[in-house]
């Protein structure tokens, strides 16, 4: 079965402005996570979405927020966007019996 | 709280050798799930076990096994017969009802393998 897609690989994007991440989740897994990863902080939670419903939030400021839509797809917006939100955005979904799958992530450069 | 402590910040062996990777846990949860990833230099977290608390066996998967000891609060990675594949950058994670489900990482282990 298909993986965990991510879009889009990579964005530059300049302070300030605004971005929209996409996660496409393996079928029939309803659990999608997001954490970002920077070399100083490593994995941090973001928050998880299960169907439709953000079941858990981790300590991110008000800039960072996500949804889910009734297929299961996530996105995960970060507003007014600083230096500092340069990372690796990564998205994993998980069904009931399994593991978390990760995707391949998506690489924001803030300049 | 929950944390996962990686001591190896890098390990670097010549290819052919064994080589272990530590992870050190804290918990307060008697149910919860430790999980090791790889990640290549492409970025994508790669999953390669998951145990829950009440397995102690340990699991070999090809030249990958696992050591889970409860009583160190330790899931180690034993990596045998290494190859230059296997350079990456290893995670050690916790999940459980204290956090939430969340993943709890660790800093990660980077792995060299010189040919």
């Amino acid at each position: 079965k298909a993986g965990v897609t991510q879009t889009p690989r990579y964005l530059i994007k300049t302070r300030g402005q605004q971005v929209t991440l996409s996660c496409s989740p393996i079928s029939g897994h309803r659990s999608v996570s997001w954490y970002q990863q920077t070399p100083g902080q490593g994995l941090q939670f973001l928050f998880e979405y299960f169907s439709e419903t953000q079941r858990n939030k981790g300590n991110f400021p008000g800039r960072f927020s996500g949804r889910q839509f009734s297929n299961s797809r996530s996105e995960m917006n970060v507003s007014t966007l600083e230096l500092g939100d340069s990372a690796l955005y990564l998205c994993a979904s998980s069904g009931e019996q399994d593991g978390y799958t990760f995707g391949s992530g998506t690489r924001l450069t803030v300049v | 709280a929950q944390k996962v402590t990686q001591a190896q910040t890098e390990i670097s062996v010549v290819e052919k050798e064994d080589v272990t990777l530590d992870c050190v846990y804290e918990t307060r949860d008697t149910t919860y799930y430790l999980f090791w990833y790889k990640q290549p230099p492409s970025g994508e977290l790669v999953f390669l076990i998951r145990r829950n608390s009440f397995d102690e066996q340990n699991e070999i998967s090809g030249r990958y096994s696992w050591n889970f000891q409860k009583s160190t609060s330790s899931f180690n990675f034993t990596i045998t017969a290494s190859q230059v594949v296997d350079s990456a950058v290893y995670f050690c994670a916790l999940s459980g009802p204290d956090s939430n489900y969340q993943l709890i990482w660790g800093a990660g282990t980077k792995l060299i393998i010189k040919p």
